[in-house]
């Protein structure tokens, strides 16, 4: 059981506008930047958002994110069929005093 | 170019030990704090622990799963990192990750370990 919650999947089709959500609690997004990673098939994550909202040196700007109150969000914009890949957020929890993933939401472009 | 590279992995029975490396390159490592995170087959990521620089107290954090059991150690004069891994079980088969930065900014290829009798 993830201590961040991400629904299973999404999809979309070629060029549309793929979101996905992450929710925590107050001792981890509440209170801490949201990171994003992707994992394409067969391959290492890759930092794709930091600190809620900011994009890595060479990440397209068709990927966001944004964090509300215990809650985060990230965008796919102008879906491509190479962004097919599970998708993880990430934050520190001062509570468990520990870095905790979501269960990762799986991207499908149909 | 950073570059993480792991070594180590490979095929151990309950109760043993390994031993896993993360060599670095590409980036100042000393300054670095440096994170193991494992996914097991077919599941997600699960953060392991992580040894803060030696300017930030050189002190470890680790998850509850693998607290006791596992050690994180570096060695600055190597530019390598270390995951000693005791007790193992079954639920510890996974890909190894090394990752570096408070935010996970490079990861490594990963390297898998296999706990089975």
């Amino acid at each position: 059981q993830s201590v961040l919650t991400q629904p299973p999947s999404a999809s979309g089709t070629p060029g549309q506008r793929v979101t996905t959500s992450c929710s925590g609690s107050s001792s981890n997004i509440g209170s801490n930047g949201v990171n994003w990673y992707q994992q394409l098939p067969g391959t290492a994550p890759k930092l794709l958002i930091y600190s809620n909202d900011q994009r890595p040196s060479g990440v397209p700007d068709r990927f966001s994110g944004s964090k509300s109150g215990t809650s985060a969000s990230l965008a796919i914009r102008g879906l491509q069929s190479e962004d097919e890949a599970d998708y993880y957020c990430a934050a520190w929890d001062d509570s468990l005093n520990g870095y905790v993933f979501g269960s990762g939401t799986k991207v499908t472009v149909v | 170019e950073v570059q993480l590279v792991e070594s180590g992995g490979g095929l151990v029975k309950p109760g043993g030990s390994l031993r896993l490396s993360c060599a670095v390159s590409g980036f100042t490592f000393s300054n670095a704090w440096m994170n193991w995170v494992r996914q097991a087959p077919g599941k997600g990521l699960e953060w392991v622990g992580h040894v803060k620089s030696k300017g930030d107290g050189g002190s470890t954090d680790s998850a509850a799963p693998v607290k006791g059991r596992f050690t994180i150690s570096r060695d600055d004069s190597k530019n390598t990192v270390y995951l000693h891994m005791n007790s193992l079980k079954t639920e510890d088969t996974a890909v190894y990750y090394c990752a570096t930065g408070v935010i996970l900014i490079a990861w490594g290829q990963g390297t898998l370990v296999t706990v089975s009798s």
